[in-house]
């Protein structure tokens, strides 16, 4: 049983659609997250969300919008498609949103955007 | 704001050697320190973790230890193996306010291990 799964795998696409990825968690825990992995693998989180509450939104353009419709899911939307947005996405989630609470990731999500 | 430092890669070592690679961050408080590792094509596992100072963390052979003094969390492992071969991140979670639970990652460090 996959505890952190993520659809679809690979996604490409033009530039300027709008696209989602799905995430789900099969663990009970209270947080998911989204992080982004650029080329050079470095990793940078999204957000982060708590009980379906969004506690964390870092420096994220506008275009991304998470939609969390119960505990289990959290999925991102990407409106107006660029260039730059071709990384591969992670979810994750964690118990709570406690520091020492270790985080479980999903497989990733390849964009590339052409 | 908060960082983590870790040694540039690639490593390359021949199996059975010893590992080290470098981690040092910089943080308010008393942040909970991970090593993550990914194999490629994979998403990231956590390897080891460590809550508070002088703790060590310890799986699969490989050990860090929270060095408060020295804000270093440096990952160890006294011979390896070459399905070692992975990127491995150094990973800080802070304990105040609005931050707590976000993960800040090093830039990650490649290890290959040759038969």
């Amino acid at each position: 049983d996959t505890a952190v799964s993520q659809t679809p795998k690979y996604l490409v696409t033009q530039m300027g659609n709008d696209k989602s990825i799905k995430c789900e968690q099969n663990l009970g825990h209270d947080t998911m997250y989204w992080y982004k992995q650029d080329s050079k693998k470095f990793l940078k989180i999204m957000f982060s969300y708590n009980n379906k509450e969004l506690i964390i939104n870092e420096t994220v353009p506008n275009r991304f919008s998470p939609k969390s419709p119960d505990k289990a899911h959290l999925n991102l939307h990407i409106n107006s498609l660029e260039l730059g947005d071709s990384a591969v996405y992670f979810c994750a989630s964690s118990q709570t949103s406690r520091s020492t609470d270790t985080q479980y990731f999903g497989p990733g999500t390849r964009l590339t955007v052409l | 704001g908060d960082s983590v430092t870790q040694m540039e890669g690639p490593v390359t070592l021949s199996e059975e050697a010893f590992l080290t690679i470098n981690c040092t961050y910089t943080a308010t408080g008393y942040p909970s320190l991970f090593w993550y590792v990914q194999y490629p094509g994979e998403g990231l596992q956590l390897l080891l973790k460590a809550t508070k100072a002088d703790d060590k963390g310890s799986n699969k052979g490989f050990e860090a230890t929270y060095r408060k003094e020295t804000t270093s969390f440096h990952l160890e492992k006294g011979s390896v193996q070459v399905s070692d071969s992975a990127v491995y991140f150094c990973a800080l979670s802070p304990n105040y306010g609005g931050s707590q639970g976000n993960l800040i990652f090093g830039k990650g460090t490649k290890l290959s291990v040759k038969p």
